[in-house]
């Protein structure tokens, strides 16, 4: 499967500052998901990215895809107490029987 | 729809049983996979399928995992025999398709397994 290397492991924040996880690949990737995990649930999916350069927002939210498409981040902006989560990548590189796999993953730990 | 619907949601069985694992994948979906999620591992892809057929079991551990998917609207994960190290959260997964037009994953709600 995809190897990726999704940085930081852990990041402890204020309440209201930002918060950046990397995900980044050695080999040029087609597309790439990024899913939230709230603790005790489920992966939920947030967005996919496939253009070079990419970049998405979903309110507090900004994703971007690299240029070269081998490194996409997640930035949160005044983080809140509800974004307290693990948040995975999930890259695919295409050309084989590649399924879905994910990063080790960030987990969010938000202090009030 | 109901979406991924997983059972049980908790097992806790001895050493040495047998364990069965059960998902039935969201109506339309082609791609189902089955993961393995632990603190020291993370998410752990063990097998897919992509219309019921399996693609990739590289990630089973070894052979005591076996995965089945008879028909589009259900798949088994079976642990034989199980051991204290197979403990963890199990999900499975479905999707319209993978791979390069992959769409988006939903995910069951989990089978917590312990194995004492």
């Amino acid at each position: 499967g995809q190897q990726v290397m999704q940085i930081p492991q852990y990041q402890h924040v204020q309440e209201g500052e930002d918060f950046t996880t990397y995900c980044n690949s050695s080999t040029t990737l087609s597309n790439i998901q990024w899913y939230k995990q709230r603790p005790g649930g489920h992966p939920v999916f947030l967005i996919q990215l496939v253009k070079s350069g990419e970049v998405k927002k979903q309110k507090r939210l900004t994703f971007q895809f690299g240029e070269a498409k081998k490194n996409s981040s997640l930035h949160i902006t005044a983080t809140q107490t509800t974004d307290v989560g693990t948040y995975f990548c999930a890259p695919y590189s295409g050309g084989g029987a590649d399924g879905l796999t994910f990063g080790k993953g960030t987990h969010l730990i938000i202090q009030p | 729809d109901a979406g991924v619907i997983q059972s049980p949601r908790h097992e806790v069985t001895e050493m040495g049983q047998e364990v069965t694992l059960r998902c039935k994948p969201i109506s339309g979906h082609n791609s189902l996979f089955w993961y393995r999620q632990t603190m020291m591992r993370g998410l752990e892809l063990l097998i897919y399928f992509n219309n019921n057929v399996p693609i990739d079991d590289s990630g089973m551990p070894e052979d005591r995992f076996s995965a089945k998917m008879p028909n589009a609207s259900f798949s088994t994960l079976k642990i034989q025999p199980s051991e204290p190290r197979d403990s963890a959260v199990y999900f499975c997964a479905s999707s319209r398709m993978t791979g390069p037009s992959g769409t988006e994953a939903f995910f069951g709600q989990g089978t917590r397994l312990t194995v004492v």
